[in-house]
């Protein structure tokens, strides 16, 4: 059974530039996650769909940052513009329960640069 | 006072010899306790969960609950090189927010 698939796994571009990350859950499951690791600030929740719907993007940094989830198997985040305080790894995680209280299954991460 | 805590290490421990991992949370109505190994450049990985006070076993792995004290650990035995990782531990709040803490560094000494 393949895991949660992100696309591309390594992106550099430049500041200014828009950027858009791709991710396919496990399928069957109905939750869906994008988190940010950065050295300093470790493993931080950008936002999380139950169902296809946004439930919490609370954790979303700015309206420069926005996320998708069209259908059951595809979710985007996209940057526009970046800047380079955008670098980091993005993670895409997904569940088969609602909410956060169900164990996640990460994907490999993008790693962003922006220079 | 931060919502996740854990020592950020480094924790070295012989081999053969138990590691224990510790971390504390602030909110007392969170309900559900999660580990995640992290090698070096990799996705963090899911090793426990816990929802109960008490402990649960798998294989080498011990998760240790106590919603009194707001406390969850690991215990790693026979701790092998390949258990040399960051270790986060995560916790699903009351408000329906996962939050992850900073991370233990452990490092398995041959």
């Amino acid at each position: 059974d393949a895991g949660v698939i992100q696309s591309p796994r390594h992106e550099v571009t430049e500041m200014g530039q828009e950027v858009t990350l791709r991710c396919k859950p496990i399928s069957g499951h109905n939750s869906l996650f994008w988190y940010r690791q950065t050295m300093m600030r470790g493993l931080e929740l950008l936002i999380y769909f139950n169902n296809n719907v946004p439930i919490d993007d609370s954790g979303m940094p700015e309206d420069r940052f926005s996320a998708k989830m069209p259908n059951a198997s595809f979710s985007t985040l996209k940057i526009q513009p970046s800047e380079p305080r955008d670098s980091a790894v993005y993670f895409c995680a997904s569940s088969s329960g609602t909410g956060t209280t169900y164990e996640q299954y990460f994907g490999p991460g993008t790693r962003l640069t922006v220079t | 006072q931060k919502e996740v805590e854990q020592n950020s290490g480094p924790l070295s421990v012989p081999e053969g010899a138990i590691a224990s991992l510790n971390c504390t949370y602030s909110d007392r109505g969170s309900q559900s306790f999660f580990w995640y190994r992290q090698y070096s450049g990799k996705s963090p990985e899911l090793i426990m969960f816990i929802y109960s006070n008490g402990d649960k076993e798998d294989g080498r792995f011990t998760a240790q609950l106590n919603k009194a004290s707001q406390y969850v650990s690991l215990l790693i035995r026979d701790s092998q090189p390949s258990d040399s990782a960051t270790y986060l531990c995560a916790v699903g709040s009351s408000a329906s927010k996962i939050i992850f803490g900073s991370g233990t560094r452990l490092s398995i000494r041959p």
